[in-house]
């Protein structure tokens, strides 16, 4: 089993949508978490960081449950320019930590 | 602040050959992190460092891939010598607090080994 597991889509929806992605991890050690976001041949780059107590910005939410160890991104009314790779991140404390990225989730926002 | 920067951004190169990538991190950033990244493996960590000190070097594939970090501004990740499997984008990232805070990562430089 992977230790961050992400659905790899891709998920074709159009604009206007509401789009959900889980992520999961396996292990409990799990400290911090963050979406990223990645374009075509570019670098990623941080979305939000995820909280307890879910986080919002704009038409993105983030929310974690620690107990069955999930994180999860909504995005509402789709923009064609949300097309992108959404990568979850999970930090395990390891001593110092250990950084492990999802193999990522594709979005296609279409007119 | 130009950002984490990389270079060169292109490398193609034959088997055999040593191949050294270049990082200059964030100025004031202790936290100095290599990646690669395939279709096939996604995005992996291959090291990071703290205050110029590897930490943690688990995810380096083999004794071929090095990294060294002489200083706060400067980082290279070398294999020697290269192969064709080796093909992937290589990105540099830095951040202030390791991982509780945010990565911010260099355009990548994309590696060919032919």
């Amino acid at each position: 089993r992977k230790e961050v597991e992400q659905d790899p889509g891709p998920f074709n929806v159009p604009e206007g949508a509401t789009v959900a992605f889980n992520c999961t991890y396996s292990n409990s050690a799990s400290q911090s978490f963050f979406w990223y976001r990645q374009d075509c041949r570019k670098e990623p780059k941080l979305l939000m960081s995820v909280y307890s107590s879910g986080n919002e910005d704009g038409r993105f939410t983030a929310q974690l449950n620690r107990a069955s160890q999930y994180i999860s991104l909504l995005i509402r009314d789709s923009k064609l320019s949300d097309s992108a790779t959404y990568l979850c991140v999970v930090n395990v404390l390891t001593g110092g930590f250990k950084t492990i990225f999802g193999a990522g989730t594709r979005l296609f926002v279409k007119a | 602040d130009a950002g984490v920067i990389q270079s060169p951004r292109h490398e193609v190169t034959e088997m055999g050959q040593e191949v050294t990538l270049r990082c200059k991190p964030i100025s004031g950033h202790d936290y100095l992190f290599w990646y690669r990244q395939t279709m096939m493996r996604g995005l992996e960590l291959l090291i990071y460092f703290n205050n110029n000190v590897p930490i943690d070097d688990s995810g380096m594939p083999e004794d071929r891939f090095s990294a060294k970090m002489p200083n706060a501004s400067f980082s290279t990740l070398k294999i020697q010598p290269s192969e064709p499997r080796d093909s992937a984008v290589y990105f540099c990232a830095s951040s202030p607090e390791g991982g509780y805070t945010e990565a911010f990562f260099g355009q990548g430089t994309r590696l060919t080994v032919v």
